[in-house]
């Protein structure tokens, strides 16, 4: 079937820019993840949705990171007033109890503010 | 805080050879470990868990709690192996994973 899927795969902005990355998860998935990975960084959790919900947000750098998530489905993640440092591929996952809770990852969004 | 370490950035072995990406990590529950691998040009996807105690792709890896370790293993890499491996562990009451550095792992002919 169809994996997670993410919009755009490539983004590049200005410094100070607003950006809206997309994250469709596998259909059925209940829980949602974001993560950035950074050149020397590794990958870095960003926020944890289950359902509509985000009890987990504590990987979110800065308050111009936002993130959510509707209808159990499609989730964005929103940059604003980007800066030099926000570049990064920005990965989205899906799981749920029927997959073993295993993560399974989009092909990220490579973003790049200038 | 719980903390996932790979040591090795970069490790080059021969067709053939035995291979082993090292894995350390500090937590003070139970955690449950993943090893993750990612091919140029494709995402990142999972290669095996440790409560599976399976094989996959001829790779193993034993969780040491003694060690905390989680050590992957091949005893005969092929040049397709060649990709980045991350170490990746999970709380006992948590969702997110935390992730290692990743260690590329390149394969000669």
């Amino acid at each position: 079937g169809a994996g997670v899927s993410q919009s755009p795969s490539n983004k590049v902005t200005e410094k100070g820019k607003d950006v809206e990355l997309r994250c469709d998860p596998i259909s059925g998935h209940t829980a949602l993840y974001w993560y950035r990975q950074s050149l020397g960084q590794g990958l870095e959790f960003l926020i944890y949705f289950q359902g509509n919900s985000a009890p987990d947000k504590s990987g979110l750098p800065s308050d111009r990171f936002s993130a959510e998530r509707t209808g159990g489905s499609v989730s964005t993640l929103t940059i604003q007033r980007t800066q030099q440092e926000d570049s990064a591929v920005y990965l989205c996952a899906s799981s749920s109890g029927t997959s073993g809770y295993t993560q399974y990852f989009g092909p990220g969004t490579r973003l790049t503010v200038l | 805080a719980q903390r996932v370490t790979q040591p090795e950035k970069l490790l080059s072995v021969f067709k053939g050879a035995p291979v082993e990406l090292k894995c350390n990590y500090s937590y003070s529950g139970s955690p449950e470990l993943f090893w993750y691998v990612q091919y140029s040009r494709q995402r990142l996807q999972l290669l095996l868990r440790h409560i599976s105690r399976e094989s996959i792709k001829g790779f193993t890896a034993d969780l040491n709690k003694g060690e905390t370790s989680f050590h992957l293993k091949k005893p005969f890499a092929q040049e397709e192996d060649s990709a980045m491996y991350y170490c990746a562990l999970k709380e006992t009451s948590g969702s997110r994973l935390t992730f290692g550095e990743g260690t590329q792992l390149t394969v000669n002919p």
